[in-house]
């Protein structure tokens, strides 16, 4: 299993520019979900999905969109993208006999300028 | 909304020596409290978890230890190695929020050889 794969690794977006993230999982997991790690604040939930078809709003949604039309696929859109959306994305799945341990992707390290 | 709070956010130590990290949450409903390693580069990995029903619980030179009455949670590492070095977070979660996870800021250990 390649587990949660994410792209790209790097992105530098233009103020104002929109972009899709990536985010597979082979685990079939149910559960998954977007984190925004900036340094020195922890991760942040943006966004999370208890199946295909529902998401929900985490603790920083806001500039965000996402969609989950298949188990497996989690994209993240950033819309209008601004500088205090520099950060390091990253995503996880969790699911079968423990929803709470949470699996992550590698991440994406996204400049805005 | 629940609130983890994590300390210190940098620790050095002596190869040999323990370690500890503490954690407080806001919410007395947190009833899964995970603790995560991420290596530069990397995502976050689930090292050892604990649910509210238990004190203590412990992994080789891992443990970690939860006071429900006073709302902290804390990460033991003995006989730290070199490896060991990487940056930890605490989170927390209660039931029916579909898998989600509050983390704390993290704390960067240096294990020095």
């Amino acid at each position: 299993n390649a587990g949660v794969t994410q792209t790209p690794k790097f992105r530098i977006l233009k103020i104002g520019q929109s972009m899709t993230l990536q985010c597979t999982q082979d685990m079939n997991h149910n559960y998954m979900y977007w984190y925004r790690q900036d340094p020195g604040m922890g991760l942040k939930l943006i966004y999370y999905s208890v199946g295909a078809g529902i998401t929900d709003k985490g603790e920083v949604p806001n500039g965000y969109n996402v969609s989950r039309s298949t188990t497996e696929d989690f994209p993240l859109r950033l819309e209008l993208a601004a500088p205090s959306q520099t950060s390091v994305y990253f995503c996880a799945s969790s699911g079968g006999d423990t929803i709470y341990e949470q699996y992550f992707g590698p991440g994406t390290r996204l400049t805005v300028t | 909304g629940e609130n983890v709070e994590q300390h210190p956010s940098t620790l050095s130590v002596q190869e040999g020596d323990s370690a500890v990290i503490k954690c407080t949450y806001s919410d007395s409903a947190s009833n899964y409290f995970p603790w995560y390693k991420q290596e530069l580069g990397k995502g976050p990995q689930l090292i050892i978890d604990i649910r509210s029903n238990v004190g203590e619980k412990k992994d080789q030179r891992i443990a970690v230890t939860l006071n429900k009455t006073a709302k902290h949670f804390s990460l033991h590492i003995t006989e730290t190695q070199p490896e060991d070095s990487a940056v930890y977070f605490c989170a927390a979660s209660k039931n029916n929020q579909g898998g989600k996870l509050i983390f704390g800021q993290g704390t960067e250990l240096s294990v020095k050889p």
